[in-house]
Order: C-alpha cells, then sequence, then structure tokens
C-alpha cells in the first residue's frame, strides 16, 4: 500500500512569492498527479508525470522516480492560487489505475 | 472543453434510506471511477469501472456499495442503507482508457448529508 506525504500542510506567503509543495510516496509508481481543490470543493487536474518535469503557465512539477519525490512550484504566487494541492498516485502494475491520495496541501496567497 | 458532471450538488438523505448518485462521464472515456472525500480528510478510492464490470473496488466499498451503467451515459453510484458516516464527498472520474497513465478527469463531486 501507497503512504503519499505532503508538506507542508498549510502555508501561507504573500503575492509574488515562489511557492514550493513537496510529495513523498513510499512505493514504485507509475505516475503521479497534481491536482487543485477549491473551497467549493471540486477538483481540477494540474499535472500528470512519470518523469522529469512539466509546466504550465506559473505552474511547474517535477519528479525524482529513485528518491520517490516530486515538487510542485508556483512562480509569482496571486491570490487566486489559494487552494488546496492535492498529490495523488497510481500503481506500478497495469490494472491499478486507481489513485492514492495525500492529504493535500492548504495554499493561502495574501495581497 | 468536455467535461464530467454529477447530480445532484447536494444530496440530504436520512439514515437507512437508498441513494443514487449520478455521474455522466466524458463521452469517448472508457474507465470510470468513484472516489470520496470525508469532511477535513483526504480523497479515498471506492471503485473503478472497466467494460461494464467492476475492475477494483477497496474496503471501503461493501455490500451498501453498487454500481451501474444503465445506458451509454450515465454512471451511478447506490448506497443500499445509508449510515452516518457515509457523510462525504463523492467524486466521479473517467479517463479515455485503463492504464495509469491516463489523465483522469474529475466532476464537481455531490455532497452526501446522512442524518
Amino acid at each position: 500500500k501507497n503512504e503519499v506525504e505532503q508538506s507542508p500542510q498549510n502555508l501561507t506567503a504573500q503575492e509574488g512569492e515562489f511557492i514550493t509543495i513537496n510529495c513523498s510516496y513510499s512505493v514504485g509508481i507509475s505516475a503521479l498527479h497534481w491536482l487543485q481543490q477549491h473551497p467549493g470543493g471540486g477538483i481540477v487536474s494540474l499535472f500528470m508525470l512519470s518523469s522529469g518535469k512539466k509546466k504550465h503557465g506559473r505552474l511547474i512539477a517535477t519528479i525524482n522516480i529513485q528518491e520517490k519525490h516530486s515538487s510542485l512550484h508556483i512562480t509569482a504566487s496571486h491570490p487566486r492560487d489559494s487552494a488546496v494541492y492535492i498529490c495523488a498516485v497510481s500503481g506500478s502494475d497495469f490494472g491499478n489505475e486507481k489513485l492514492t491520495f495525500g492529504t493535500g496541501t492548504r495554499l493561502t496567497i495574501i495581497p | 472543453e468536455p467535461e464530467v458532471t454529477q447530480t445532484p450538488s447536494h444530496q440530504v438523505t436520512q439514515m437507512g434510506q437508498e441513494v443514487i448518485l449520478r455521474c455522466v462521464p466524458i463521452s469517448n472515456h472508457l474507465y470510470f471511477y468513484w472516489y470520496r472525500q470525508i469532511l477535513g480528510q483526504k480523497v479515498e478510492f471506492l471503485v473503478s469501472f472497466y467494460n461494464n464490470e467492476i475492475s477494483e473496488k477497496s474496503e471501503i466499498f461493501d455490500d451498501q456499495f453498487s454500481v451501474e451503467r444503465p445506458d451509454g451515459s450515465n454512471f451511478t453510484l447506490k448506497i443500499r442503507s445509508t449510515k452516518l458516516e457515509d457523510s462525504a464527498m463523492y467524486f466521479c472520474a473517467s479517463s479515455e482508457s485503463a492504464g495509469a497513465f491516463y489523465e483522469q478527469y474529475f466532476g464537481p463531486g455531490t455532497r452526501l448529508t446522512v442524518t
């Protein structure tokens, strides 16, 4: 069973700051997902990655498979980035596509 | 852009009642999931569904739960006799195919409140 840990649990920062959220997992995976959950509860997929790095606008996600670790970075943070960011992993076997979720990081960006 | 939809957005029911949560996955997707999130806790996997049968289910998904794809568009989760501890946000998700490298698209969720 994969254990997914995120840090920090809560993060408050000033607008414009560079944000880093970390995720580690205990068992080899096929893919890692970064998700965003807004106060209303809806979940939006930000990234799915299995190696290296991906960038979308001000968001960058990296993964180190050997160290079982991923980071989500937000550059030039903005109050609209305030949300819960969730790391989730999918298993290494075909047919084991279910996601195992971390507890999430609550990000608050102050204007 | 295609999206997963869920109805109702909020369901209040009394303990012991049956509820059906409905989802319409993205039209060309073949793999479907239900997840739930109890308030303040992490999202948990309930069940995955592919080719008209359950692909995998968690320990949470006991005999009180069932899933069905009654037609070509809907995907439902039924809870036969609700308990207080079933109160949670239930998310439906779909992906284009089986395999861990296919992105999952989530619906907005149904908040179930059992009183």
